[in-house]
């Protein structure tokens, strides 16, 4: 079964800090990524997704990913946080254009000023 | 432009009470899904749909049931409610699939069985 990790559960930084929050999946077809964010108190909102040409995507907000095909890695980075960055983080895959997202299990970020 | 919103946005139920969530967008979106989001988890798929009168299960239907009787609406319900169904709902909508769609996604339930 298909299946997406995130292993970093907790990460906690000073503003202007970079950040690399990893993610992985276990499918080995063509395969639809996607970041999620969470703020506090809010509904989840598009990050950044993936799915075909550069491998580096850039999103909202200074965020960008990398796929990495040949790891099966969709790693989020930014270079510098802010504090309102403080939010949880979700990465999803869409395997196969199916019907369905499978997302990790979620990275909380808090960022401190 | 609403988006998709959800109701109720709170409730607390003792074990065996039976409640439905509703999930309606305003976007003309053909796909519609329902998730719970528990701790350490991230977010489950329990059931979908991919037009107006039809559902498919998802990864944690058990003890649930949905209908989607209008293309704007997704109803969920709970029959008879247990402690392990204690969490936070989200419904969320898309286009016709390609797999590359963005879902959005509502503001959440939050659902207590005690």
């Amino acid at each position: 079964a298909q299946s997406v990790s995130q292993h970093n559960h907790h990460v906690i930084l000073s503003e202007a800090a970079s950040l690399e929050l990893g993610c992985n999946y276990s499918y080995g077809g063509t395969v639809n990524l996607f970041w999620y964010v969470q703020y506090p108190g809010q509904h989840l909102q598009l990050l950044l997704k993936y799915f075909s040409g550069d491998p580096l995507v850039k999103g909202i907000k200074g965020f960008e990913a990398e796929f990495i095909k040949s790891k099966f890695s969709f790693n989020l980075r930014k270079p510098s946080v802010q504090w309102s960055d403080t939010a949880e983080y979700f990465c999803a895959v869409n395997a196969s254009n199916t019907d369905k997202l499978i997302f990790g299990t979620g990275t909380r970020l808090q960022v401190f000023p | 432009n609403a988006g998709v919103t959800q109701t109720p946005k709170f409730r607390v139920l003792k074990t065996g009470q039976s409640m439905t969530l509703l999930c309606a967008q305003d976007m003309n979106h053909e796909y519609m899904y329902w998730y719970r989001q528990d701790p350490g988890m991230g977010l489950r798929l329990i059931h979908y749909s991919v037009g107006e009168g039809t559902t498919a299960k998802g990864e944690v239907p058990d003890g649930y049931n949905v209908s989607r009787l209008k293309k704007q609406n997704f109803l969920l319900g709970l029959e008879s409610a247990a402690p392990s169904q204690t969490s936070v709902y989200f419904c969320a909508s898309s286009y016709p699939r390609t797999g590359r769609e963005t879902q959005y996604f509502g503001p959440g339930t939050r659902l207590l069985v005690l």
